[in-house]
Formats: structure tokens, C-alpha cells, sequence
């Protein structure tokens, strides 16, 4: 079957840096997502991996290695509004997105 | 302007009653999908659909059908409704290819439903 792992829960202090950590195992792959979620809120996006290799966007970058069926999001300089919910999902060979069940990311002062 | 918007925001009903829950996306897009996000958080897609293709989860009951007047719209409709319906639905859009990937889905803001 098709599964998607990751925490269900971290804790961090603001001004740090954590990793969210997710693996796959899926019927082919079209690349990888990660979102965020704020509570009662929609997902919105924030990367796709491909590739491996470290892909940044500002304080947030997004890590691949397709041989391992593992990536990262690292989360940089944390604040308080960056608490929320982080789903990985990963797009079969039928372009079908699988979704984890995402962590949610507790930041505190 | 909202890139997808879901109507309505929340809503409540009696079980066994018929409801329905629109959703509009003004970003071209030619696909689109409705997921229940139920109280553990976990996302479910329920269907995929374009102009050419509905692709329909095999888990979800016939009781759930999308309608699609056009190309802009992905409505869904419930009939008889359970108390195990109560979650939040997502309706989502995404383009075959953008800059920032394939396929990448914009989420509308969520309707919850509440079935008593």
C-alpha cells in the first residue's frame, strides 16, 4: 500500500530551528509537497521537490532524497505565527496526491 | 479576489437531510477536488475532476456526488445525511503545470459541516 509518515507532534522554542521529517512509500513518484495549516484553516502551499537536494525559500527549505523515500522541511528563525500543522504529500504515478496525516508544530516563547 | 472560495463557511443540519456545498476557482485552473479533512486532521480526497476525467476514491459512499456546471465550479452534493459526515470539506484547484510544480493544488477556505 501506499503510506506516508511523519510526527504527529513537535515542540520548538522561537528563534530556532527544527526539521519535520517525512517518508514515503508510494506506486511511483511525480514529486513531493509540502503544506502548512493553521488551525481551521485551508493548507496552503509552501514546496515541491522533485529533484533530490535542498531546495530554500527564505526561511523555509524543503530537503529530497527520492533513494531514501525521505524528506525534510527545516523551518529556520522560528516565530510564533509559524505554529500550525505541516502536511507532506507525494504525487503517485497516476499524478494522485498522497497525503500524511502532518505534524503539528508547537512553538514556544 | 479569493483564487477558490467555498460556500458556505459552515453549516448545520439535522441528519437525513440533503445539503449542498459550492465551490468556485477563478484561477483557470483544470482540475479540481473536494477532501474531508476529519477530526484526527487527516486530508481524504473524495474526487479529481476535470473536463475530461472524474476520478472517484472507491471509499467514498454514492451517498457524495460533485456536480460541475463549468469548468470554474465543482459543487458536492450530500444526500441523507450521517453523523459521520461532521468534518471539514476542502474543495481545491490546480493547473497540470506551474512554476511551482506539477499539479499543485490552492485550497479553498474550508466549509464545516455538522450533522445533528
Amino acid at each position: 500500500g501506499q503510506n506516508i509518515d511523519q510526527p504527529t507532534e513537535m515542540t520548538a522554542t522561537e528563534g530556532a530551528i527544527v526539521q519535520i521529517n517525512c517518508t514515503y512509500q508510494t506506486s511511483g513518484f511525480n514529486g513531493l509537497f509540502w503544506y502548512q495549516q493553521h488551525a481551521g484553516e485551508a493548507p496552503t502551499f509552501l514546496s515541491y521537490n522533485v529533484l533530490d537536494g535542498l531546495e530554500e525559500k527564505g526561511r523555509f527549505s524543503s530537503f529530497l532524497s527520492r533513494s531514501k523515500g525521505y524528506s525534510y522541511l527545516l523551518l529556520k528563525e522560528l516565530q510564533m505565527k509559524d505554529s500550525a500543522s505541516y502536511l507532506c504529500a507525494v504525487m503517485d504515478s497516476n499524478y494522485q496526491l498522497i497525503w500524511g496525516a502532518g505534524t503539528k508544530l508547537i512553538i514556544k516563547p | 479576489d479569493t483564487a477558490v472560495s467555498q460556500t458556505p463557511k459552515y453549516l448545520v443540519t439535522q441528519m437525513g437531510n440533503d445539503k449542498s456545498i459550492k465551490c468556485e476557482q477563478n484561477l483557470g485552473h483544470d482540475t479540481m477536488y473536494w477532501y474531508k479533512q476529519d477530526s484526527k486532521k487527516f486530508l481524504k480526497i473524495m474526487f479529481s475532476y476535470n473536463n475530461k476525467e472524474l476520478i472517484i476514491n472507491e471509499t467514498v459512499p454514492n451517498r457524495f456526488s460533485p456536480k460541475s456546471p463549468d469548468k470554474a465550479h465543482l459543487n458536492l452534493h450530500i444526500n441523507s445525511l450521517e453523523l459521520g459526515d461532521s468534518a471539514v470539506y476542502f474543495c481545491a484547484s490546480s493547473q497540470e503545470w506551474s512554476s511551482e510544480g506539477t499539479d499543485t493544488q490552492y485550497f479553498g477556505p474550508g466549509t464545516r459541516l455538522t450533522v445533528l
